[in-house]
């Protein structure tokens, strides 16, 4: 099984602020996903990146996949309350099939 | 359209006992995927379906959890005997195949006494 790693592990920062999150492996993707998850609900998807390079927007959410498919970042701009949560990235690996969770960044925005 | 279904969403059990959970996933989607979520951590791949046929479950703890997706639809994972350290979410999942989007139920929270 590949592992997805995911830095930091937790984080906590006021309302206004902005933040990035990173999920990195040694092995190349052939698509990555992030989600983000509240207590006591399953994981929802916010976006899917499948070619190097890419960057998506969602409103003040930017997410980046690395040229060579091992990494990416999520960005968040004018963090909100609202965005607290689980963030977690899960991945195929480029010759794989089985679907894996990093283990997640926590944040914490406090209004 | 309708998303993935568990049922029960919460099970209090005692340990040595047996459960079973239930997942009903998006209609035509072909894989499906049960993960394992102790709080606090990122959920745990458990089996891979595609279909009817298993693709994964290199992670599936084989002397206890068994699941079956019979007729390539519905599955139900089993746990016999539970111990204290399956407390957890297991949580079911769906997508129309490998490397799509995959779409999560709420979740069955189990808890070992």
């Amino acid at each position: 099984t590949q592992l997805l790693e995911q830095s930091p592990q937790f984080l906590s920062i006021q309302e206004g602020e902005n933040l990035t999150v990173y999920c990195n492996s040694s092995s190349v993707f052939s698509s990555l996903q992030w989600y983000r998850q509240e207590p006591g609900e399953g994981p929802v998807l916010l976006v899917t990146v499948v070619t190097g390079g890419e960057v998506k927007k969602l409103k003040r959410l930017t997410f980046q996949f690395g040229d060579a498919r091992k990494d990416s970042s999520l960005h968040i701009t004018a963090a909100q309350p609202g965005d607290t949560g689980l963030y977690l990235c899960a991945a195929t690996h480029l010759y794989g099939q089985n679907f894996v969770f990093g283990p997640g960044t926590r944040l914490s925005v406090l209004p | 359209e309708a998303g993935v279904a568990q049922s029960p969403r919460y099970k209090i059990i005692e340990k040595r006992q047996s459960v079973a959970f239930w997942c009903n996933p998006i209609s035509g989607h072909a894989t499906l995927y049960w993960y394992q979520q102790i709080l606090g951590q990122g959920p745990k791949l458990l089996i891979q379906f595609q279909n009817n046929g298993v693709v994964d479950d290199s992670q599936l703890p084989k002397d206890r959890f068994s699941a079956e997706r019979l007729k390539g639809v519905d599955s139900t994972l089993k746990i016999q005997p539970a111990k204290l350290e399956d407390s957890a979410v297991y949580l079911c999942a769906s997508s129309l195949g490998v490397n799509t989007e995959a779409f999560f139920g709420q979740g069955t929270r189990l808890t070992v006494v």
